[in-house]
């Protein structure tokens, strides 16, 4: 079965702190990593997305690192904002269309 | 402005009574799904569509149903048959092509089965 494992399940970091979620996978098939930040009874939205020829993608304060050959990808948030206070999910799909998901990761960030 | 509209946000059920949530995108995107999503586990997938009058069963299809009549809508029943339906369901969508992987999620329905 597909799976992407995701850690922690719950993060707090104080304003101004980095704050960092790891996925892993096992299926080598999956072509497309995104991350979708979720607030509380919303729908999620895609944060950021990574393709598996490169490394690192960053816009702004988010960042991915992607790491091919340990199948592993993580998402960093620099200079973290209350605001940044979301659900946030990790996932993995393939050409065929269908994604799976991390866990999620419950991020506080505290003033 | 563009996107997915689940109606109702918020719908309440008696054990042994069916009930259909409406998902409507004017994305124009092919692809639209299901999801479930229950407190402290990630979205699972129920059903999925590439096309008009055709769909595929997702990881936990059991007790649901779909119908694709119209690229624009994708209604999900939740029948009797489903044991524990009280969850946050979630509609998305999918543009279909090479390297394209972003669903656009509408904002949900929650069911609670009293």
């Amino acid at each position: 079965q597909q799976q992407v494992k995701q850690s922690p399940q719950s993060l707090i970091v104080q304003k101004g702190g980095i704050s960092i979620i790891n996925c892993a996978y096992e299926n080598t098939a999956f072509d497309y990593f995104p991350w979708y930040q979720q607030f509380p009874g919303k729908g999620p939205a895609l944060l950021i997305a990574i393709r598996p020829d490169v490394s690192e993608k960053k816009e702004g304060r988010f960042t991915i690192s992607f790491n091919k050959s340990a199948k592993q990808f993580s998402l960093h948030i620099m200079d973290s904002q209350p605001g940044d206070s979301a659900t946030y999910f990790c996932a993995a799909s393939s050409n065929a269309g269908k994604s799976t998901f991390g866990d999620g990761t419950t991020l506080t960030v505290k003033p | 402005d563009g996107g997915i509209t689940q109606s109702p946000k918020y719908l309440f059920r008696k054990e042994g009574q069916n009930v259909t949530l409406s998902c409507e995108q004017n994305l124009n995107h092919d692809a639209m799904y299901w999801y479930r999503q229950d407190p402290g586990q990630g979205l699972r997938l129920i059903y999925y569509s590439q096309i008009v009058n055709d769909f595929q069963k997702g990881d936990i299809a059991e007790g649901y149903s779909v119908s694709r009549e119209k690229k624009e809508s994708f209604p999900l029943t939740v029948t009797s048959a489903q044991k524990n339906p009280t969850a946050f369901y979630l509609c998305a969508s999918m543009r279909q092509g090479r390297y394209t992987g972003e669903l656009f999620f509408g904002e949900g329905s929650r069911l609670t089965v009293l």
